[in-house]
């Protein structure tokens, strides 16, 4: 049992370029959610998805798109890299709020680097 | 002034010794979660609570809801147990989590 999966889990990219975070569960579960965290700070939140087909802004949603075109898979991109989106990306998923105490599953986190 | 502080940032313990980290939130939620971070790791749910206090292993999570505070505690500490904690809550209806700073733990044995 995978649980959440993320790739890469490394990357280095230039300023400008662009770049598709992948993140995939095969816990059947609704919602899925992409955080980043820097130094110093908390995890925060970029963009989350309640189903299929939809997603919403988080806290930190700028220069960041997400889809999710199936259930099992919430992609994250990057449309021109900048050196402030250096962080390290999380995917969580979970089952839908309320349906029982089920915590969020983390994936390994994405390390990636803009110079 | 963030919704949800963690104290203290950093601790240093001796092998055997209890452990307490604390968390103190100024948000409604639906539930607290205690969550643990290797180095260059992923994350990993310790606890979700929404009253009361649950325990695994060596590991106890208490919440008081009036007081809108919680404690981790750690017994018998071992240095496999050196790792980044962070506490974290859920009130709103899109699920996602607000989180402390989280409180870096070092047991030297």
């Amino acid at each position: 049992n995978a649980g959440v999966t993320q790739t890469p889990k490394f990357r280095v990219l230039k300023t400008g370029q662009s770049m598709t975070l992948l993140c995939a569960q095969d816990m059947n579960h609704e919602y899925m959610y992409w955080y980043r965290q820097d130094p110093g700070m908390g995890l925060r939140l970029i963009h989350y998805s309640v189903g299929e087909g939809t997603t919403a802004k988080g806290e930190v949603p700028d220069g960041y798109n997400v889809s999710r075109l199936k259930k099992q898979n919430f992609l994250l991109g990057l449309e021109s890299a900048a050196p402030s989106q250096t962080s390290v990306y999380f995917c969580a998923s979970s089952t839908r709020p309320g349906q029982g105490t089920q915590p969020q599953h983390f994936g390994d986190g994405t390390r990636l680097s803009i110079l | 002034k963030n919704e949800v502080e963690q104290s203290p940032q950093n601790l240093t313990a001796q092998e055997g010794e209890f452990i307490t980290i604390n968390c103190s939130y100024s948000v409604g939620i639906s539930a607290l979660h205690w969550l643990q971070q290797h180095p260059g790791g992923g994350i990993v749910s310790l606890f979700m609570l929404s009253s009361g206090k649950k325990k695994h292993g060596r590991l106890i999570a208490t919440i008081n809801i009036q007081e809108k505070h919680s404690s981790l505690h750690i017994t018998a500490s071992h240095p496999r147990d050196s790792a980044v904690y962070i506490c974290a809550v859920t009130g709103g209806s899109q699920g996602n989590l607000i989180f402390g700073k989280g409180t870096k733990l070092s047991v030297k044995p």
